[in-house]
């Protein structure tokens, strides 16, 4: 089972500056590599799938890059919004599978 | 819009089995996989399986195989997920979500059911 690993597991940063988060793989995922936000007591919302690729509706300052074993997520610019938790998840080929990571929470510094 | 409404909280005892539904409404049923995740209090988020609603196939994460069955009802737009014996560690939120095109993502997500198991 491919094992996703999420660092850190929390940033205290203040609104306006720049987010950084990091999930790594144990093995190569190639580019199915998807990440959610999630909020207290709310459902997770699709952020960013196969790696690099922003979902409806979420905004540009949310960007994702990597391939292979590496990915990050990045907040251009925190909105008072985005203090959430996020999630990484892969998924294997056919039939697939899929797993997340342990989470970062971003929170207020 | 594109809607997943899941079935109430329960409370069950351990050993019992509790069966919930995730009703869809917005889009094709039959064209679309759903999955259910789970997230126990304070955790993060444990994919159970899929379910295709065209056909019914099913794949279940190895930890949940055998005692977990996912069935849909095509003309009530709705998958079913029951989850039998039971154990304290079942306690959590369950959550369905549509499998995005190309199994690229989950989106979007229905309200989640909370589950609690105790005697």
């Amino acid at each position: 089972e491919i094992v996703l690993t999420q660092s850190p597991a929390t940033l205290s940063l203040s609104p306006g500056e720049r987010a950084t988060l990091s999930c790594r793989a144990s093995q190569s995922v190639s580019s199915y590599l998807a990440w959610y936000q999630q909020k207290p007591g709310q459902a997770p919302r699709l952020l960013i799938y196969d790696a690099s690729n922003r979902a409806t509706g979420i905004p540009a300052r949310f960007s994702g890059s990597g391939s292979g074993t590496d990915f990050t997520l990045t907040i251009s610019s925190l909105e008072p919004e985005d203090f959430a938790v996020y999630y990484c998840q892969q998924r294997t080929n056919w039939p697939p599978g899929f797993t997340f990571g342990p989470g970062t929470k971003v929170d207020i510094k | 819009q594109v809607q997943l409404v899941q079935s109430g909280a329960e409370v069950k005892e351990p050993g019992a089995s509790v069966k919930l539904s995730c009703k869809t409404s917005g889009y094709t049923f039959t064209y679309y996989a759903l999955h259910w995740v789970r997230q126990a209090p304070g955790q993060s988020l444990e994919w159970m399986g899929w379910i295709n609603a065209g056909n019914g196939d099913t794949k279940y994460s190895q930890k949940f195989q055998g005692r977990v069955t996912f069935t849909r009802d095509t003309s009530a737009s709705t998958v079913y997920m029951e989850l039998t014996s039971l154990r304290s560690e079942d306690t959590a939120v369950y959550y369905c979500s549509r499998a995005v095109l190309n199994w690229s993502g989950f989106d979007p997500w229905g309200q989640g059911t909370l589950v609690t198991v105790s005697s």
